[in-house]
């Protein structure tokens, strides 16, 4: 079965970093887009990120662009998010997601990790 | 401010129908069939319910059912259950960004 599992989650202070990953397992993950929402405490859902199967691909929110790089191994089934010059704004639990490029839409997520940008 | 509008909270007797809207415009929902619905209970992780404004995937109760007309959306749930209740959040591909956007979310209960 489809399993997403992120990790890399954590308290870091304004203007930090911090890299999450997320492994996949129960599909062919180079097959697939990736995407990265949030969700902030009591929010909405936000489309942080996606990543085209090989890579060539990417596209951020305004929100994060120019501070967050999301990447991809597919020999080890691995999606990242490269966090920089993080606000407190950033603050929410982050979510792997696989996503239906040719739909827009994601249709296995993980449980998500959750990111507390504070001093 | 989400760029897709739904009701706060909708709510329902077991056993009835109850819709949740999700309004944008021309340039996302009434554009594209790139509709999308999501079921979150809480604390717990989104999960697809609809696709392509009408699809369902596989799992998931016929009792959920997806439509739109116009700039609107809509998600049906008939014969509502306790489990039911959670929080909806709509989704759509939109041509005024590179990203798709998603509706503030809709939390249902169930009376």
């Amino acid at each position: 079965q489809v399993q997403l599992v992120e990790s890399g989650g954590g308290l870091v202070k304004p203007g930090g970093s911090l890299r999450l990953s997320c492994v996949a397992s129960g599909f062919t993950f180079s097959d697939y887009y990736m995407s990265w929402i949030r969700q902030a405490p009591g929010k909405g859902l936000e489309w942080v990120s996606y990543i085209s199967s090989s890579s060539t691909y990417t596209n951020y929110a305004d929100s994060v662009k120019g501070r967050f790089t999301i990447s991809r191994d597919n020999a080890k089934n691995s999606l990242y998010l490269q966090m920089n010059s993080l606000r407190a704004e950033d603050t929410a639990v982050y979510y792997c997601a696989r996503t239906q490029a040719d739909g827009y839409y994601f249709d296995y997520w993980g449980q998500g990790t959750l990111v507390t940008v504070s001093s | 401010q989400s760029a897709l509008t739904q009701p706060a909270s909708v709510s329902g007797s077991p056993g009835q129908s109850i819709t949740i809207s999700c309004t944008g415009t021309s340039s996302d929902v009434g554009g594209y069939n790139y509709v999308s619905w999501y079921q979150q209970h809480p604390g717990k992780a989104p999960k697809l319910m609809i696709y392509d404004v009408t699809n369902r995937p596989s799992g998931v109760s016929n009792r959920f059912s997806g439509s739109k007309s116009g700039n609107t959306a809509s998600l049906t749930i008939s014969g509502l259950q306790a489990e039911d209740e959670a929080a909806y959040y709509c989704s759509s591909y939109t041509s005024s960004s590179t990203l798709g956007v998603f509706g503030g979310g809709t939390k249902l209960t169930v009376l």
